[in-house]
């Protein structure tokens, strides 16, 4: 079983349209969570922390379900430049500190 | 404030050569991660440097991978004996060290050919 595992999609929308993503993780000790964006051909780039109360940025929401070690992402009133691939990544420390697990990412296109 | 910068931005090399690829962290960061993604693929981490603690390198696929961080700031990654199937993006990120933010340089697309 992956580490952190996510819908690879593509997901297709409409602009407008709400949009949710779902993430599983393993590791149960896990204590941070993330969202990362990455365009195509571009470098990842921190899009939210996801805190355990639930976060929102704008159109967009986070949330943490620890019991079921599942993670959510929401976009309302999708935006044609939302289009891109959505990272799910949680934290895997090890002996020497401060790691990541990045999913395999879930790639969703905005059309007109 | 200037983010993390990697050079060379491509590098087309001869399978059998050896490349070196540099980083440079965001100033203060004290973590720093080389990642590769293949094309279509997820990142595949592959060594972590915090302070001046021994680096993990547990994601090294082969001994002709290698990587150095001088001073604790500049990172190279050198790949000896280039095959095929080291063709990928070679991504850089760095972090404070004390949160578990990591941020991106725009990577190194390696092509052997």
């Amino acid at each position: 079983r992956k580490e952190v595992e996510q819908d690879p999609g593509p997901f297709n929308v409409p602009e407008g349209a709400t949009v949710a993503f779902n993430c599983t993780y393993s590791n149960s000790a896990s204590q941070s969570f993330f969202w990362y964006r990455q365009d195509c051909r571009k470098e990842p780039k921190l899009l939210m922390s996801v805190y355990s109360s639930g976060n929102e940025d704008g159109r967009f929401t986070a949330q943490l379900n620890r019991a079921s070690q599942y993670i959510s992402l929401l976009i309302r009133d999708s935006k044609l430049s939302d289009s891109a691939t959505y990272l799910c990544v949680v934290n895997s420390d090890n002996n020497a500190g401060n790691m990541l697990t990045f999913g395999g990412g879930t790639r969703l296109m905005v059309k007109p | 404030g200037a983010g993390v910068s990697q050079s060379p931005s491509n590098k087309v090399t001869e399978k059998g050569k050896d490349v070196e690829l540099r980083c440079d962290p965001i100033s203060g960061h004290t973590a720093l991660y080389w990642y590769r993604q293949s094309l279509g693929q997820g990142l595949e981490f592959l060594i972590y440097f915090q302070g001046n603690s021994a680096p993990d390198k547990s994601g090294l696929p082969s001994d002709r991978f290698s990587a150095e961080r001088t001073g604790g700031s500049v990172s190279t990654l050198t790949i000896q004996r280039t095959q095929q199937e080291d063709s990928a993006v070679y991504l850089c990120a760095s972090g404070r060290g004390s949160t578990y933010e990591q941020y991106f340089g725009p990577g190194t697309r390696l092509t052997v050919t």
